[in-house]
């Protein structure tokens, strides 16, 4: 089974800063799929960003890009200009392939300060 | 173009009552999970879909937990009786195979309180 650790149960940024959200899984596959997802007080889940295993190349939307680090199995979330809409729960997620459920980490619960 | 569809979106009822959730997945989606989040355990799947049948259930805690899904616009998760440990919000996701952008669309969760 793949898990997917996120280390950092809280963190707090002010407002323009860069943060970054660190996250790491185990698992036995080569191809794969990686995503953060966001999930603000409304509870909605809402994609932030994804990657496949396959694409050396950093996935990148916007202020939010990830830094993928294969072989270490190492994929975190770096936040540029922060704002405070950006205050959220974050997951780290992995999945097998499409049509496989999503293995979430415990989150990292972030707060943007003015 | 509708997304997932949970119902109810908060439920407060007593111990040992019989709890129904409902989902509605995205028209054309041929997969369908049900995902519970509780602060404890974070985000953990209990049961997914396929075409109507239950892939994997190895989530699903105990035999008071149970799932259908009779077609492809419509799913329930049923928890009979009811215990204060089953509090959390239950999501219901829906997705396609050929969905790698975005492999599962959300549903707003249901919050269960059970006192």
């Amino acid at each position: 089974a793949q898990t997917v650790t996120q280390s950092q149960p809280e963190m707090s940024v002010q407002e323009a800063e860069t943060v970054t959200l660190s996250c790491t899984y185990d698992t036995s596959e080569n191809n794969y799929y990686l995503f953060w997802y966001k999930q603000p007080p409304s509870r909605q889940m809402i994609l932030v960003i994804r990657q496949e295993a396959y694409k050396q190349q950093n996935a990148t939307e916007n202020r939010f890009s990830v830094n993928f680090q294969k072989a270490a199995k190492s994929f975190s979330l770096k936040i540029s200009d922060s704002q405070l809409g950006d205050t959220a729960m974050y997951f780290c997620a992995f999945m097998k392939r499409p049509g496989y459920a999503l293995n979430f980490g415990k989150g990292t619960s972030l707060l943007v300060t003015p | 173009d509708a997304g997932v569809i949970q119902s109810p979106r908060h439920e407060v009822t007593e111990m040992g009552q019989e709890v129904t959730l409902r989902c509605k997945p995205i028209s054309g989606h041929d997969y369908l999970f049900w995902y519970r989040q509780t602060m404890m355990r974070g985000l953990e799947l209990l049961i997914y879909f396929n075409n109507n049948v239950p892939i994997d259930d190895s989530g699903m805690p105990e035999d008071r937990f149970s799932a259908k899904m009779p077609n492809a616009s419509f799913s329930t998760l049923k928890i009979q009786p009811s215990e204060p440990r089953d509090s959390a919000v239950y999501f219901c996701a829906s997705g396609t195979k050929g969905g790698s952008n975005q492999p599962q669309h959300f549903g707003d969760g249901t919050r269960l309180s059970i006192l």
